[in-house]
This record gives C-alpha cells, structure tokens and sequence, in this order.
C-alpha cells in the first residue's frame, strides 16, 4: 500500500465542470508535488509545496489550480479543462523539497482523468 | 529536448536471467540518478538510487551502474522474476534543483516464466 493516498482514483468531468483532487500523506513530509503524466509519457512537473507554500509552478496552465491546506493534504482544483488535459495525475512527497538521499520521492497511485 | 533518455521501450527476459535496463543523460548538472517501477494503475515506487559520486550501489537484486563520463547508468535484475514485470522509468535530479526529478520514458520489462 502506498503512504500516500489520492482520491478519487479515476474522474470523468465536462469542460465546464469544476472539480477537485485530493491527495493526503502522513509521513511528516514537508514537500508536496503534483505531476501528469500522459500515456506512454515520463511524469511531468506541475508544481511543488514547501512547507505549504507554493515554490515552483512549472508554467501551468491556470485552469490547474493548486492548494496546501495544511501539511498533511495537498489539492488541485480543476476548472475549465481541455480533453487533452486528459491524463494520470501523480502526488507525490518528501521529506523536504532539498534534497535527501534517505528519502526520494514517494508517489501516490494517481488519478485517471478524463475530461470529455 | 529530452534530457533523460530510455532508448529501449521495452525488454522481454526469461525468467532466472539478467535484465538490464539503459539510461542516457545529456544534463552535466546532474548528479543524482533515480530508478523507479511503475505497475499498471499504480504510481511509480522507488527502487535504487546513485549519487554521482559512486559508480555502482546495490541492493538486494538490484544494481545500479553509473559512467559519468559516458552520460550513462544502468539498471541490472539479477535474476529476473515474472513479478518484476513493470514499467521502470529512470529519474535525474541536479542539486539546486533538490528533488524536482526529470523523468526518462521508461522502459517495459516483461520478465517470462
């Protein structure tokens, strides 16, 4: 079992629709990230927490928008999206967002997406 | 432009004997070297990892090679099992950039019995 659980597991949503996702990690962890990754494609940055706040967004759209509450829950509300946003979209954490070679990226098993 | 490249897209093994997965970088800025297994409808776990400053770890059955000077590492199964049938990606990340991970297209291992 993964330590870091991602809800819902698949999602269908109409371009107007708006929704979120959830991902929730209880390992103290204090660097949260998501990424999509597309079929047959590596996973790709989207954005990474530190600490709760926003330190990096790699030129996302905003229809992606990203939310820490609390150290534990990370979101990403949706609105607005594409079909081709169509993907799997990873969480995963850290211990940090510096890097520490006893603690790599722990990643979530995803959510599959489709926006029709 | 892709700076970690898995060249093969998939690898079939018999059972018992060695699966060896490739790696090419083209960012000198990298310094730590990742594997990760992906099952289907899960997400990707971690496997082995290598600091630029060793050219071998292993654990277990696993054994990463890195030849720097070639912009190359390696992931050896030694010996394969049908359960290690996945997808494994190889990972790189650069010091300042801490643990933002630039991911390779993975490569499918079908391990037969």
């Amino acid at each position: 079992d993964t330590e870091v659980t991602q809800t819902p597991k698949h999602l269908v949503m109409g371009m107007t629709n708006k929704k979120s996702l959830k991902c929730e990690q209880h390992m103290g962890h204090r660097a949260m990230y998501w990424y999509k990754q597309k079929a047959k494609k590596p996973p790709e940055l989207m954005f990474v927490y530190s600490y709760e706040k926003l330190s990096i967004n790699e030129s996302v759209p905003s229809r992606f928008s990203p939310e820490c509450p609390n150290s534990s829950l990370l979101n990403l509300h949706l609105h607005a999206l594409q079909p081709e946003d169509s993907a799997l979209y990873l969480c995963a954490s850290s211990q940090g967002q510096a890097r520490s070679y006893n603690s790599p990226l722990h990643f979530g098993n995803g959510t599959r997406l489709t926006v029709t | 432009d892709q700076q970690v490249k898995q060249n093969s897209p998939s690898l079939s093994v018999q059972e018992g004997r060695i699966s060896i997965l490739n790696c090419d970088y083209t960012n000198s800025m990298f310094d730590y070297f990742l594997w990760y297994k992906k099952y289907p409808a899960e997400g990707p776990t971690f496997l082995i990892s290598i600091s630029s400053i060793k050219d071998k770890n292993e654990d277990g059955r696993f054994t990463v090679f890195l030849n720097k000077s070639a912009k190359h590492l390696s992931l050896h199964i030694v010996p394969s099992q049908p359960g290690d049938s996945a997808v494994y990606f190889c990972a790189a990340s650069a010091t300042h950039a801490g643990n933002m991970l630039t991911f390779g297209g993975g490569t499918r291992l079908m391990v037969k019995p």
